[in-house]
């Protein structure tokens, strides 16, 4: 089946600086993929579709200048949060749909990146 | 996408069949349901996906009335493995590929398996 690696798995980071992670399609390509937050006990939360060769679409209330996103290639978006704070403090997991998937509903997911701002 | 309500929690024995009921009853005429599972730590996966009657994989099965209002997710004889959370989503897929394919989930049911 699809899959999808992220990379770092877990981070932990002092407040102020910047952490990146990469969310990569192994064996498909992915024309769009999407970066979800998700805290303890809680939901996934749509942060932002990231489209390959163009800005992401960030959802209401993310902030896009703390989140950036770049989708450099069919198989690689990256999520940079820049300044981190403790509140950023979060599981962050990506998801991707295999171009040649059509309508249908299926999205890969990674195994997730736990960040810790102390 | 239509907005659904599960239970938030359930709690099963191994080698009982789980039963996770997901309530949409705005559900639109192109709208498909579909389940995904979360372990703890992890990204979800894509369990099943059906419209109407009963939809079964090795997984899973997936019971939609006629009326399209509920659904209900179905495990058989579980085990500790199969402890998770259980989200069920509803949207017309046509819809969503031209809207990018972007998910929204709901609260999910935790399903806590004991031996």
């Amino acid at each position: 089946g699809a899959v999808v690696s992220q990379h770092p798995s877990r981070v932990i980071c002092k407040s102020g600086t910047s952490v990146k992670i990469e969310c990569r399609s192994l064996d498909f390509q992915a024309t769009t993929m999407f970066w979800y937050r998700q805290f303890p006990k809680k939901s996934l939360m749509l942060m932002a579709t990231s489209n390959e060769g163009s800005k992401a679409t960030y959802e209401q209330g993310v902030e896009k200048d703390k989140f950036l996103i770049n989708h450099a290639s069919l198989t690689l978006s990256t999520l940079t949060v820049t300044s981190a704070h403790p509140e950023d403090s979060s599981f962050y997991i990506c998801s991707a749909r295999d171009q040649r998937a059509g309508f249908s509903y299926e999205q890969y997911f990674g195994p997730g990146t736990r960040l810790t701002v102390t | 996408l239509a907005k659904t309500t599960q239970p938030i929690s359930m709690d099963s024995y191994e080698g009982q069949e789980v039963n996770i009921t997901c309530s949409h009853n705005n559900i639109a005429t192109n709208d498909y349901i579909t389940w995904y599972q979360q372990f703890p730590s992890q990204g979800p996966r894509f369990i099943i996906q059906g419209y109407k009657t009963k939809v079964t994989n090795e997984v899973a099965s997936l019971f939609i009335p006629a009326d399209r209002k509920s659904s209900t997710l179905s495990l058989p004889r579980v085990s500790l493995s199969d402890t998770a959370v259980y989200y069920c989503l509803v949207g017309d897929t046509l819809q969503i590929y031209n809207q990018g394919g972007k998910l929204i989930f709901g609260q999910g049911t935790e399903l806590s398996v004991k031996p």
